[in-house]
């Protein structure tokens, strides 16, 4: 099946720095990637839209200035979380669509990030 | 916007009986129905879905029933196993395609 990869897994960083993540279709390509943020004990919550070639289009509340991301190639999208502060330690996870796949509809995910601001 | 609300919150099974959980959603456009399985810490992994022109879809143990009528689909999980236990998300596309989340059932088979 389609794989994706996110680095790093895990990242601790103190407040006020930026933290870059990456996502990766290994094995075939994606012109939709998607950045989630779990919180403990929660659901995924979609932050924004990642397309390759154009800007990324983000949900209600998620503030794009901080939440950059950049989609340069149909395998790599980045998600920058910038002057991180304590209350952004999540659990960041990409997921990408197969762009020449049958099903367009699915998802495949990415093993996610741990973010600690501390 | 799409709306999914899932229930129940938590579910306690003995091992061998059945599982079942319930999603609603409120746009009558959405078309792609996916459950994905969550152990603590990993990545969501897709286990069944569904697509709106299918009123019902197997596989093994596993199964799923659409309602497009009432805007309803269910997951059924049959002779549950101690490795079942996780947390199981059911989702459904707005109209822009994004996949909209439900909240979540924890499962726990016991032994």
């Amino acid at each position: 099946g389609a794989v994706v990869s996110q680095h790093p897994s895990r990242v601790i960083c103190k407040s006020g720095t930026s933290v870059k993540i990456e996502c990766r279709s290994l094995d075939f390509q994606a012109t939709t990637m998607f950045w989630y943020r779990q919180f403990p004990k929660q659901s995924l919550m979609l932050m924004a839209t990642s397309n390759e070639g154009s800007k990324a289009t983000y949900e209600q509340g998620v503030e794009k200035d901080k939440f950059l991301i950049n989609h340069a190639s149909l395998t790599l999208s980045t998600l920058t979380v910038t002057s991180a502060h304590p209350e952004d330690s999540s659990f960041y996870i990409c997921s990408a669509r197969d762009s020449a796949g049958g099903s367009t509809d699915t998802q495949y995910f990415g093993p996610g990030t741990r973010l600690t601001v501390l | 916007g799409e709306n999914v609300e899932q229930h129940p919150s938590t579910l306690s099974v003995q091992e061998g009986d059945s599982a079942v959980i319930k999603c609603t959603y409120s746009d009558s456009a959405s078309n792609y129905f996916p459950w994905y399985k969550q152990e603590l810490g990993k990545r969501p992994q897709l286990i069944i879905d569904i697509r709106s022109n299918v009123g019902e879809k197997k596989d093994q143990r596993i199964a799923v029933t659409l309602n497009k009528t009432a805007k309803h689909f269910s997951l059924h999980i049959t002779e549950t196993q101690p490795e079942d236990s996780a947390v199981y998300f059911c989702a459904a596309t707005d109209s822009w395609g994004k996949l909209q989340f439900g909240a979540g059932t924890q499962v726990v088979v016991t032994p």
